[in-house]
This record gives C-alpha cells, sequence and structure tokens, in this order.
C-alpha cells in the first residue's frame, strides 16, 4: 500500500525553464510533507518543506505546493540549474502513538539539459 | 567529516552470512533511523530509536536486528543474509521536534548479497 507515490520516475527538463515534479498521496492525517534530493554515492538531504495547514512554500528557486483537496503536492524548480540534476523525493510525515514517522515515495530523477 | 557516517560503504557478502551494518552521528540527535533504498520502491523504514533505550519496528523489519550501543551508535545487523537484501541502506538521524521531522542522512551502505 504505497500512501505517496510519484508516478514519474523519470523527467528531462532544459536548462534555464521550469522543473515540476509530481507527489500524490493517499492518507490526509500527514501533517508535513518533505522534498528531500539525492546525489549519486551520497544520502538524501533535505531540500523543502510545507505545512498541511498551507497551500504554497517558497524557498529562492524552489517552491512546493500543496493542493489537499486533491492530495497532492509539486515541486517546482525555476531556472533549473544542470546541479539540479538528481533524484527527488517526496515525503510525507504522519505521528503514530506520538511517534513522527517518514513515508517516503519512489524518487524521481530529474535531469537538466544544457 | 560527515554528520553522520556509515560503514562499511560497500560490501558483498553470500547467503547465510551474518552482516553487521554500522551508523556512528555527531549532530547529538537522540533520533536514528535504518531505511533501505530499492529502485521503483524508494526508501523504507526498517527500524527507529528515539534514545538508547527505545527500538522499534518500521515496515520492513523482517530479517533485521537493531541494536543502539549508545546515543550516537545504532547498528543494523542481518543475522542471515539473503539476496533480496540485495539494496542501498540509509542510516538517518533527526530531532523530536514538530515541523516535518527533517532527517540527516548518512552517505550509505550497499549491500549485495550473492
Amino acid at each position: 500500500d504505497q500512501q505517496v507515490k510519484q508516478n514519474s520516475p523519470s523527467l528531462s527538463v532544459q536548462e534555464g525553464r521550469i522543473s515540476i515534479l509530481n507527489c500524490d498521496y493517499t492518507n490526509s492525517m500527514f501533517d508535513y510533507f518533505l522534498w528531500y534530493k539525492k546525489y549519486p554515492a551520497e544520502g538524501p538531504t533535505f531540500l523543502i518543506s510545507i505545512s498541511s495547514i498551507k497551500d504554497k512554500n517558497e524557498d529562492g528557486r524552489f517552491t512546493v505546493f500543496l493542493n489537499k483537496s486533491a492530495k497532492h503536492l509539486s515541486l517546482h524548480i525555476v531556472p533549473s540549474q544542470p546541479g539540479d540534476s538528481a533524484v527527488y523525493f517526496c515525503a510525507a510525515n504522519l505521528i503514530i502513538q506520538g511517534a513522527q514517522k517518514l513515508v517516503f515515495g519512489q524518487g524521481t530523477r530529474l535531469t537538466i539539459n544544457p | 567529516d560527515a554528520d553522520v557516517t556509515q560503514t562499511p560503504r560497500n560490501r558483498i557478502t553470500k547467503t547465510g552470512k551474518r552482516i553487521m551494518l554500522e551508523c556512528s552521528q555527531t549532530k547529538g540527535h537522540d533520533r536514528m533511523y535504518w531505511y533501505r533504498q530499492d529502485p521503483g520502491l524508494g526508501l523504507r523504514l526498517i527500524y527507529y530509536s528515539f534514545d538508547v533505550k527505545d527500538i522499534n519496528k518500521g515496515e520492513i523489519s523482517d530479517g533485521y536486528s537493531v541494536s543502539r550501543q549508545a546515543q550516537a551508535k545504532f547498528s543494523l545487523s542481518l543475522e542471515s543474509a539473503i539476496p533480496n537484501q540485495t539494496a542501498l541502506y540509509f542510516c538517518a538521524t533527526s530531532e523530536p521536534a514538530r515541523g516535518g521531522g527533517e532527517l540527516f542522512f548518512g552517505e550509505g551502505s550497499r549491500l549485495t548479497v550473492l
């Protein structure tokens, strides 16, 4: 039962254009959503997050949008740069019996072409 | 030096062997986690520990055990390795705060079971 889904395994975007990565979820109890970025041979690193009570959070070139009615979030990167080429994981935070747990999506490999 | 260090980084072993993956951290966090990454499945939680006396199973704990030797050390053991445990394993830490449960990951341990 995949509670967090990233349906696009890969995405290719031209440098300077907008990259849009999508994520869908099924559990309405998630209270925060996060995006992680992973380069080869490295661990994932935190990129940006959004509370379930917000619909947008922006940090520089990165903006996350949350549509609770559709149970959908997206990460926008603009303008896209070659260094943005990485695997991006969407994650959702759930509190179960006082314990905080992150549920991850499958990841989307973003390639920025010069 | 990395804040979250995993050893070994790469290991090839045979079916039935006992394997231990070690994790140490200098972030001073109480919470530590072990995840595995498989292609197409994202990151899945194996075990987590919120302090030295606390050990909890994640979603895929069968075939694994853990030991929290100190606040800074959390090891993952495969008592009798099998080929479908071939994966990339990540240790992570976090602080007990609301706001998304940001995780800090190690660089990963790639395990191959023949």
